[in-house]
């Protein structure tokens, strides 16, 4: 399996910030990463897939970067809707597998 | 407009089987590419990805669970069913079912609510 390690786990941040959250893979997975946002109580919701491509509706505050085994996703100014949890999510092979998660308080 | 919703029980007992039921709609199973996952998260935890099922019947389950879930479809009510055999307090968690499709980036762009489900005597 594929093992995806977040960094930090968890932030602390203020509106405003320009804030990045890395996340790696155990091996090469191309541009196979996607990046989620959770609330708490509600589902994940895609912000970013294919490394770098912005989902629709997602504010361009929001960008990704990375490719193989290195990848970033940055918040450009932090705003008060953006504290919540992030995930990246490998999708290059089966099983996908998720970071353990970036809390950003 | 793609929806998924999660439902089965709240509440099973250790050693029991779950079963789990997704009903979506916005989207057929019988599509070329089209997928179904489930995926879980313990309180305060992190997200766990727990099996796919697409198209063509294809199923894949995560490795640490493999010999316990069953996934299968009934395209005919657009729904998936997982079952989890064995439950255990550690199983205690919110299930989501997520769309995927098997080309392109292969991201879960739509997810179901959560249903939580507590392993408890």
């Amino acid at each position: 399996d594929i093992q995806m390690t977040q960094s930090p786990s968890s932030l602390s941040a203020s509106v405003g910030d320009r804030v990045t959250i890395t996340c790696r893979a155990s091996q090469s997975i191309t541009r196979y990463l996607n990046w989620y946002q959770q609330k708490p109580g509600k589902a994940p919701k895609l912000l970013m897939y294919s490394a770098t491509s912005l989902q629709s509706g997602v504010p361009s505050r929001f960008s990704g970067s990375g490719s193989g085994t290195d990848f970033t996703l940055t918040i450009s100014s932090l705003q008060p809707e953006d504290f919540a949890s992030y995930y990246c999510q490998q999708t290059y092979n089966i099983p996908r597998t998720f970071g353990q998660g970036t809390k950003l308080e | 407009q793609v929806t998924l919703r999660e439902s089965g029980p709240a509440l099973v007992k250790p050693t029991q089987t779950l079963t789990l039921t997704c009903t979506f709609s916005g989207f057929s199973l019988t599509t070329s590419g089209m997928c179904v996952n489930w995926i879980r998260q313990p309180p305060g935890k992190a997200l766990e990805w727990l099996a796919i099922i697409d198209w063509d019947d294809d199923k894949y389950y995560s490795t640490s669970l493999k010999t316990r879930l069953t996934i299968s479809k009934d395209t005919s009510k657009n729904q998936v069913v997982l079952t989890m055999t064995n439950m255990d307090p550690l199983d205690t968690a919110t299930y989501y079912c997520a769309q995927s499709s098997f080309f392109g980036a292969r991201s879960f762009d739509y997810w179901g609510q959560g249903i939580l489900v507590t392993v408890s005597s």
